[in-house]
């Protein structure tokens, strides 16, 4: 596609709840990247990865929280029981993977837990 | 990872040259520096991105010395739609591999009349 694609782009779920967050990156980018950000914070990173494979996780809060690429493509990004304090948007960008390239964001889901 | 210090907040007038400046006492020899943009309700957007000296594209300059332990963006000319929050990550240069991209708070630019 032309950009980085994230859906659902708004999502209400209630307390306890399991919620999946999609992203498709741009064709032919091996770098995805997953970010959490609160309002009116900056950038929470969580996860990125190479290809299928994740070198840092070091960024996701709990674990009830998880993430996998399929395929050098699409991620899905997963909140198991999902809390309160999980409501933010959560960012998804790609790269070429080469070493300091241009990242490219998609617009986010808002995810709101109630 | 290098940690970045920028300030919280700036304002600026429609017209002016907007200079926002970075800290990176840590930068590693194969880092780059990097800025981008962010509108609210949008994900960030690159803007510029350097290792030296100067850099200058069709929307900022990029001002690095020597030393590298700090970098400045150059806005010239803001405008109102220039309002946005401006980040500056230093990233690792895996070569071949990608770089954890880990942005700070950020700086808020306020644009006015």
């Amino acid at each position: 596609g032309a950009g980085v694609s994230q859906s659902p782009s708004n999502k209400v779920t209630e307390k306890g709840k399991d919620v999946e967050l999609r992203c498709d990156p741009i064709s032919g980018h091996t770098a995805l990247y997953w970010y959490r950000q609160s309002l009116g914070q900056g950038l929470e990173f969580l996860i990125y990865f190479q290809g299928n494979s994740a070198p840092d996780k070091s960024g996701l809060p709990s674990d009830r929280f998880s993430a996998e690429r399929t395929g050098g493509s699409v991620s899905t990004l997963t909140i198991q029981r999902t809390q309160q304090e999980d409501s933010a948007v959560y960012l998804c960008a790609s790269s070429r993977g080469q070493a300091n390239t241009e990242a490219f964001f998609g617009q986010g889901t808002r995810l709101t837990v109630v | 990872l290098a940690k970045t210090t920028q300030p919280i907040s700036m304002d600026s007038y429609e017209g002016q040259e907007v200079n926002i400046t970075c800290s990176h006492n840590n930068i590693a020899t194969n880092d780059y520096i990097t800025w981008y943009q962010q509108f609210p309700s949008q994900g960030p957007r690159f803007i510029i991105q350097g290792y030296k000296t100067k850099v200058t594209n069709e929307v900022a300059s990029l001002f690095i010395p020597a030393d590298r332990k700090s970098s400045t963006l150059s806005l010239p000319r803001v405008s109102l739609s220039d309002t946005a929050v401006y980040y500056c990550l230093v990233g690792v240069n895996l070569t071949g591999t990608a770089s954890k991209l880990t942005f700070g708070t950020g700086t808020r630019l306020q644009v006015t009349l």
